[in-house]
């Protein structure tokens, strides 16, 4: 089975932007979680997605938001970017417990 | 003070010696992940545990869950290892994974 992937790799949006992530996951996998990870705070936890519900949210701003399709495929959304959303975005789909990360998306804010 | 906490921070190590990375938590939890994350970023799973001990080749992981702590061993190390390596947990039922600061290792030849 292909894992999860990722689009785009790479990213550099200026301030005030918004930018969208996709997270396709593993084939039959039917829930998402999203991650952000940077130097100062680690990686934390944004969304969690179960069958195009959201289940779960992290404690982020409002301008972090997501959504999931029939397909299972994820997207988030960051609106009105700010320097601090530097960082990799993570997202990992899962079965039981056992969670399994996308090569990550790394955003650069200017 | 964090759910997750890892220590140490930062290892340094000869290649061949025997490495422990401990993983303590104040919640409870569903299960208990070890993470590496290598430079650039992707993360692989290494285990999964609810219980008990898992190895696989040179890893070995165990969990005490009534003492809340879990230890990562890496057996005749190399400097492949070297990576960082995160506990995380799940707990109270959802697919949220809560991180510990992570602990970055490195395996001179």
């Amino acid at each position: 089975k292909a894992g999860v992937t990722q689009t785009p790799r790479y990213l550099i949006k200026t301030r005030g932007q918004q930018v969208t992530l996709s997270c396709s996951p593993i084939s039959g996998h039917r829930s998402v979680s999203w991650y952000q990870q940077t130097p100062g705070q680690g990686l934390q936890f944004l969304f969690e997605y179960f069958s195009e519900t959201q289940r779960n949210k992290g404690n982020f701003p409002g301008r972090f938001s997501g959504r999931q399709f029939s397909n299972s495929r994820s997207e988030m959304n960051v609106s009105t970017l700010e320097l601090g959303d530097s960082a990799l975005y993570l997202c990992a789909s899962y079965q039981g417990y056992t969670q399994y990360f996308g090569p990550g998306t790394r955003l650069t804010v200017l | 003070k964090n759910e997750v906490e890892q220590s140490p921070q930062n290892l340094t190590a000869q290649e061949g010696e025997f490495i422990t990375i401990n993983c303590s938590y104040s919640v409870g939890i569903s299960a208990l992940h070890w993470l590496q994350q290598h430079p650039g970023g992707g993360i692989v799973s290494l285990f999964m545990l609810s219980s008990g001990k898992k190895k696989h080749g040179r890893l070995i992981a165990t969990i005490n869950i009534q003492e809340k702590h879990s230890s990562l061993h890496i057996t005749a190390s190399h400097p492949r290892d070297s990576a960082v390596y995160i506990c995380a947990v799940l707990s109270g039922g959802a697919q949220k994974l809560v991180f510990g600061q992570g602990t970055r290792l490195t395996i001179n030849p």
